[in-house]
């Protein structure tokens, strides 16, 4: 089955905590991103990442990190997460460039204390 | 930059009502125009989408034309049922590639 998955689906944790949201797809995509889920801001880049080796800034990448060694490995890491990055995190996957259909994953919700 | 602006919600619907959505957008260029729904708990889906003026993209009941003229992209649904609860989010992408979202409109049927 074509899929995103992200793991884990919900983490809680305390300020300064490094840790890493993993996101694989297994439909041999170009293209990967990570947003993030705020109410009322809809969804907002992070980071994506055209291709292996390949990454970019989105909209709000502060505090944010992410590495793409392999095609079908995307993961976000925080180094030293914050209160403000309490939201709700996902990863999507499309084909390549352009207007192509992007999918997404299931979503990591995420609250830092 | 590019925006997406749609209304606010929730918007309050009773079974088989007619069901508008508006979504307008600031973009240079011409962007694709998306349509995507996050039903709860889960992650979003496309629900349709069109490239260039004029197209109309449909699909499950939906459909939204793209409007140069007017920069919008109104979803529309004849007879909405509950299964169509879900948050209802328009999208654009630029030639940057990059997926620029509205704040999402809740929608909820009343059975």
């Amino acid at each position: 089955e074509a899929q995103v998955t992200q793991n884990p689906r919900y983490l809680i944790t305390v300020t300064g905590k490094k840790l890493t949201v993993t996101c694989s797809q297994n439909m041999n995509h170009e293209y990967m991103s990570w947003y993030r889920q705020d109410p009322g801001l809809g969804l907002r880049q992070i980071y994506y990442s055209m291709n292996v080796e390949v990454t970019d800034k989105g909209d709000v990448p502060e505090g944010y990190k992410v590495s793409r060694k392999e095609k079908r490995n995307f993961p976000l890491i925080l180094e030293s997460p914050s209160p403000n990055q309490t939201s709700l995190y996902f990863c999507a996957s499309s084909p390549r460039m352009g207007g192509y259909e992007q999918y997404f994953g299931p979503g990591t919700r995420l609250t830092v204390t | 930059g590019d925006s997406v602006t749609q209304m606010e919600g929730p918007v309050t619907l009773s079974e088989e009502a007619f069901l508008t959505i508006n979504c307008t957008y600031t973009a240079t260029g011409y962007p694709s125009l998306f349509w995507y729904v996050q039903y709860p708990g889960e992650g979003l889906q496309l629900l349709l989408k069109a490239t260039k003026a004029d197209d109309k993209g449909s699909n499950k009941g939906f459909e939204a034309t793209y409007r140069k003229e007017t920069t919008s992209f109104h979803l529309e649904k004849g007879s909405v049922q509950v299964s169509d609860s879900a948050v209802y989010f328009c999208a654009l992408r630029s030639a940057g590639n990059m997926l620029t979202f509205g704040g999402g409109t809740r929608l909820m049927v009343k059975p």
